[in-house]
């Protein structure tokens, strides 16, 4: 079975510093691994995906992770906030045996971004 | 390109009363899924489609809840005898095939008086 953590449900930032969202995963098989945002009343925004290859993956709006498989962590990264970066993010898990694709998703983080 | 639809994108409802939540997937998408927000239990996943075909319903919670999906293409989520813990918002997402990036819809906020 996997399973995910998100350390720290809220992460308070200044504008233009770095953003550090972490995200622990638990999976007996290799893990595809996601992050999306989430903004007030909508759905979930893709910003990025690993599946095999290289392990630092790059996303939208100048997001980043890094698949780190001795410390099972993918966290998310930004070097600078920005105002527009206060949402809800989530990490997910899914692996190529999970029936479907179905995803797994932490409990989320609540970023906010003071000006 | 048009996204994923749900509608309604708001529905109150008293308890005991029937609900039917809609999808439109991306055009194409072969793959379905809904999914369940609510404060307590994060986002869970219900169910998922590949065609018409439901292999894996095992995160509906109860049997008050089942779920179609026809031609391919859009599905139905319906809820039996509403309860007050069946409030949340219901995520519907759809991608071009398993294990690819499934794109969401805003979902459907459900209150249950």
């Amino acid at each position: 079975a996997q399973s995910v953590t998100q350390l720290g449900s809220h992460v308070s930032v200044s504008e233009g510093a770095l953003v550090l969202l972490r995200c622990n995963y638990s999976s007996s098989v290799p893990p595809y691994l996601f992050w999306y945002v989430q903004y007030p009343n909508q759905g979930l925004q893709l910003l990025l995906k690993y599946t095999t290859g290289a392990t630092l993956v790059k996303g939208i709006n100048g997001f980043e992770a890094e698949f780190k498989k001795s410390e099972t962590s993918f966290h998310l990264t930004k070097p600078s906030a920005h105002m527009s970066d206060a949402a809800e993010y989530f990490c997910a898990v899914t692996t190529i045996y999970n029936q479907g694709g179905k995803l797994i998703f932490g409990q989320g983080t609540e970023l906010s971004v003071k000006p | 390109g048009a996204g994923v639809s749900q509608s309604p994108s708001n529905k109150v409802t008293e308890k005991g009363k029937d609900v039917e939540l809609r999808c439109d997937p991306i055009s194409g998408h072969t793959a379905l899924y809904w999914y369940r927000q609510s404060l307590g239990q994060g986002l869970e996943f219900l169910i998922y489609f590949q065609g018409n075909s439901a292999p894996d319903k095992s995160g509906l919670p109860s049997d008050r809840f089942s779920a179609e999906r026809t031609g391919g293409s859009v599905s139905t989520l319906t809820i039996q005898r509403t309860q007050q813990e069946d409030s949340a918002v219901y995520l519907c997402a759809s991608s071009s095939d398993l294990n690819q990036p499934q794109h969401f819809g805003d979902g459907t906020r459900l209150s249950i008086l």
